[in-house]
């Protein structure tokens, strides 16, 4: 299993700023996830950030949204640039077990946009 | 079926009565089915991970069956406590190891 922190755990933000929210692994992994859940919505994947290359975005996110940083194989970031209401979400960091390939995730980092 | 459906979208159970839902998905390329529970402030916590046909795994009182053929899974939660209430995720799995999720089930127990 794998214990991940995220935080912020929630944050209410202006139409226009960014804000950027940061995810610990309590051990080494390759492949981390960033999901969205937009309110109604299913759990979507906006990206998988790989420590030294570049995240590789699903269809839909674009890096000048949501640029994502690995520096090292137990922590990355996701900023939310530009924010608009449509962003408010809760987004959540993942990673997988090599054995089951089940998911263990973060604890959310529910943003609001004003 | 184009993508992960879970109905109903919510449901209210009793205490103590049993209850079962749905995840329907795209039976082509299919590699794993998954079961998440989502309580409320906590992590989406993994109950099962599924890959053959005809699979059924169970954890205390909640059960799953998965048929790949026609593209469907249960879950089943017998004698519902409170602790039970939560949103249930379903997630199909693809041979490059990204999910599709359903929009969920959330399930209240009420004593």
């Amino acid at each position: 299993s794998a214990v991940i922190s995220q935080k912020p755990s929630r944050d209410i933000c202006q139409r226009g700023t960014s804000l950027t929210i940061q995810c610990q692994v309590d051990s080494q992994v390759t492949m981390m996830f960033w999901y969205r859940q937009q309110p109604g919505q299913s759990l979507t994947l906006i990206a998988t950030a790989n420590q030294g290359s570049e995240a590789t975005y699903e269809s839909g996110f674009v890096i000048d949204k949501f640029p994502i940083s690995r520096p090292n194989l137990t922590f990355s970031t996701l900023t939310v640039s530009n924010m608009s209401p449509e962003d408010s979400s809760i987004y959540l960091c993942s990673v997988s077990s090599a054995y089951t390939g089940e998911l263990f995730f973060g604890e959310g980092s529910r943003l609001t946009v004003l | 079926i184009l993508n992960v459906e879970q109905s109903p979208q919510s449901l209210h159970v009793q205490e103590g009565d049993s209850t079962n839902f749905t995840c329907s998905f795209p039976s082509s390329n299919f590699y794993a089915l998954h079961w998440y529970r989502w309580e409320t402030a906590k992590s989406p916590e993994a109950l099962f991970v599924m890959t053959l046909n005809g699979d059924e795994k169970k954890k205390g009182r909640i059960s799953a069956t998965l048929n790949t053929k026609e593209g469907y899974s249960y879950l089943y939660i017998k004698g519902s406590q409170p602790e039970d209430s939560a949103t249930y995720l379903c997630a199909k799995g693809t041979n490059d190891y990204k999910l599709s999720f359903g929009a969920g089930t959330t399930v209240t127990v009420r004593a």
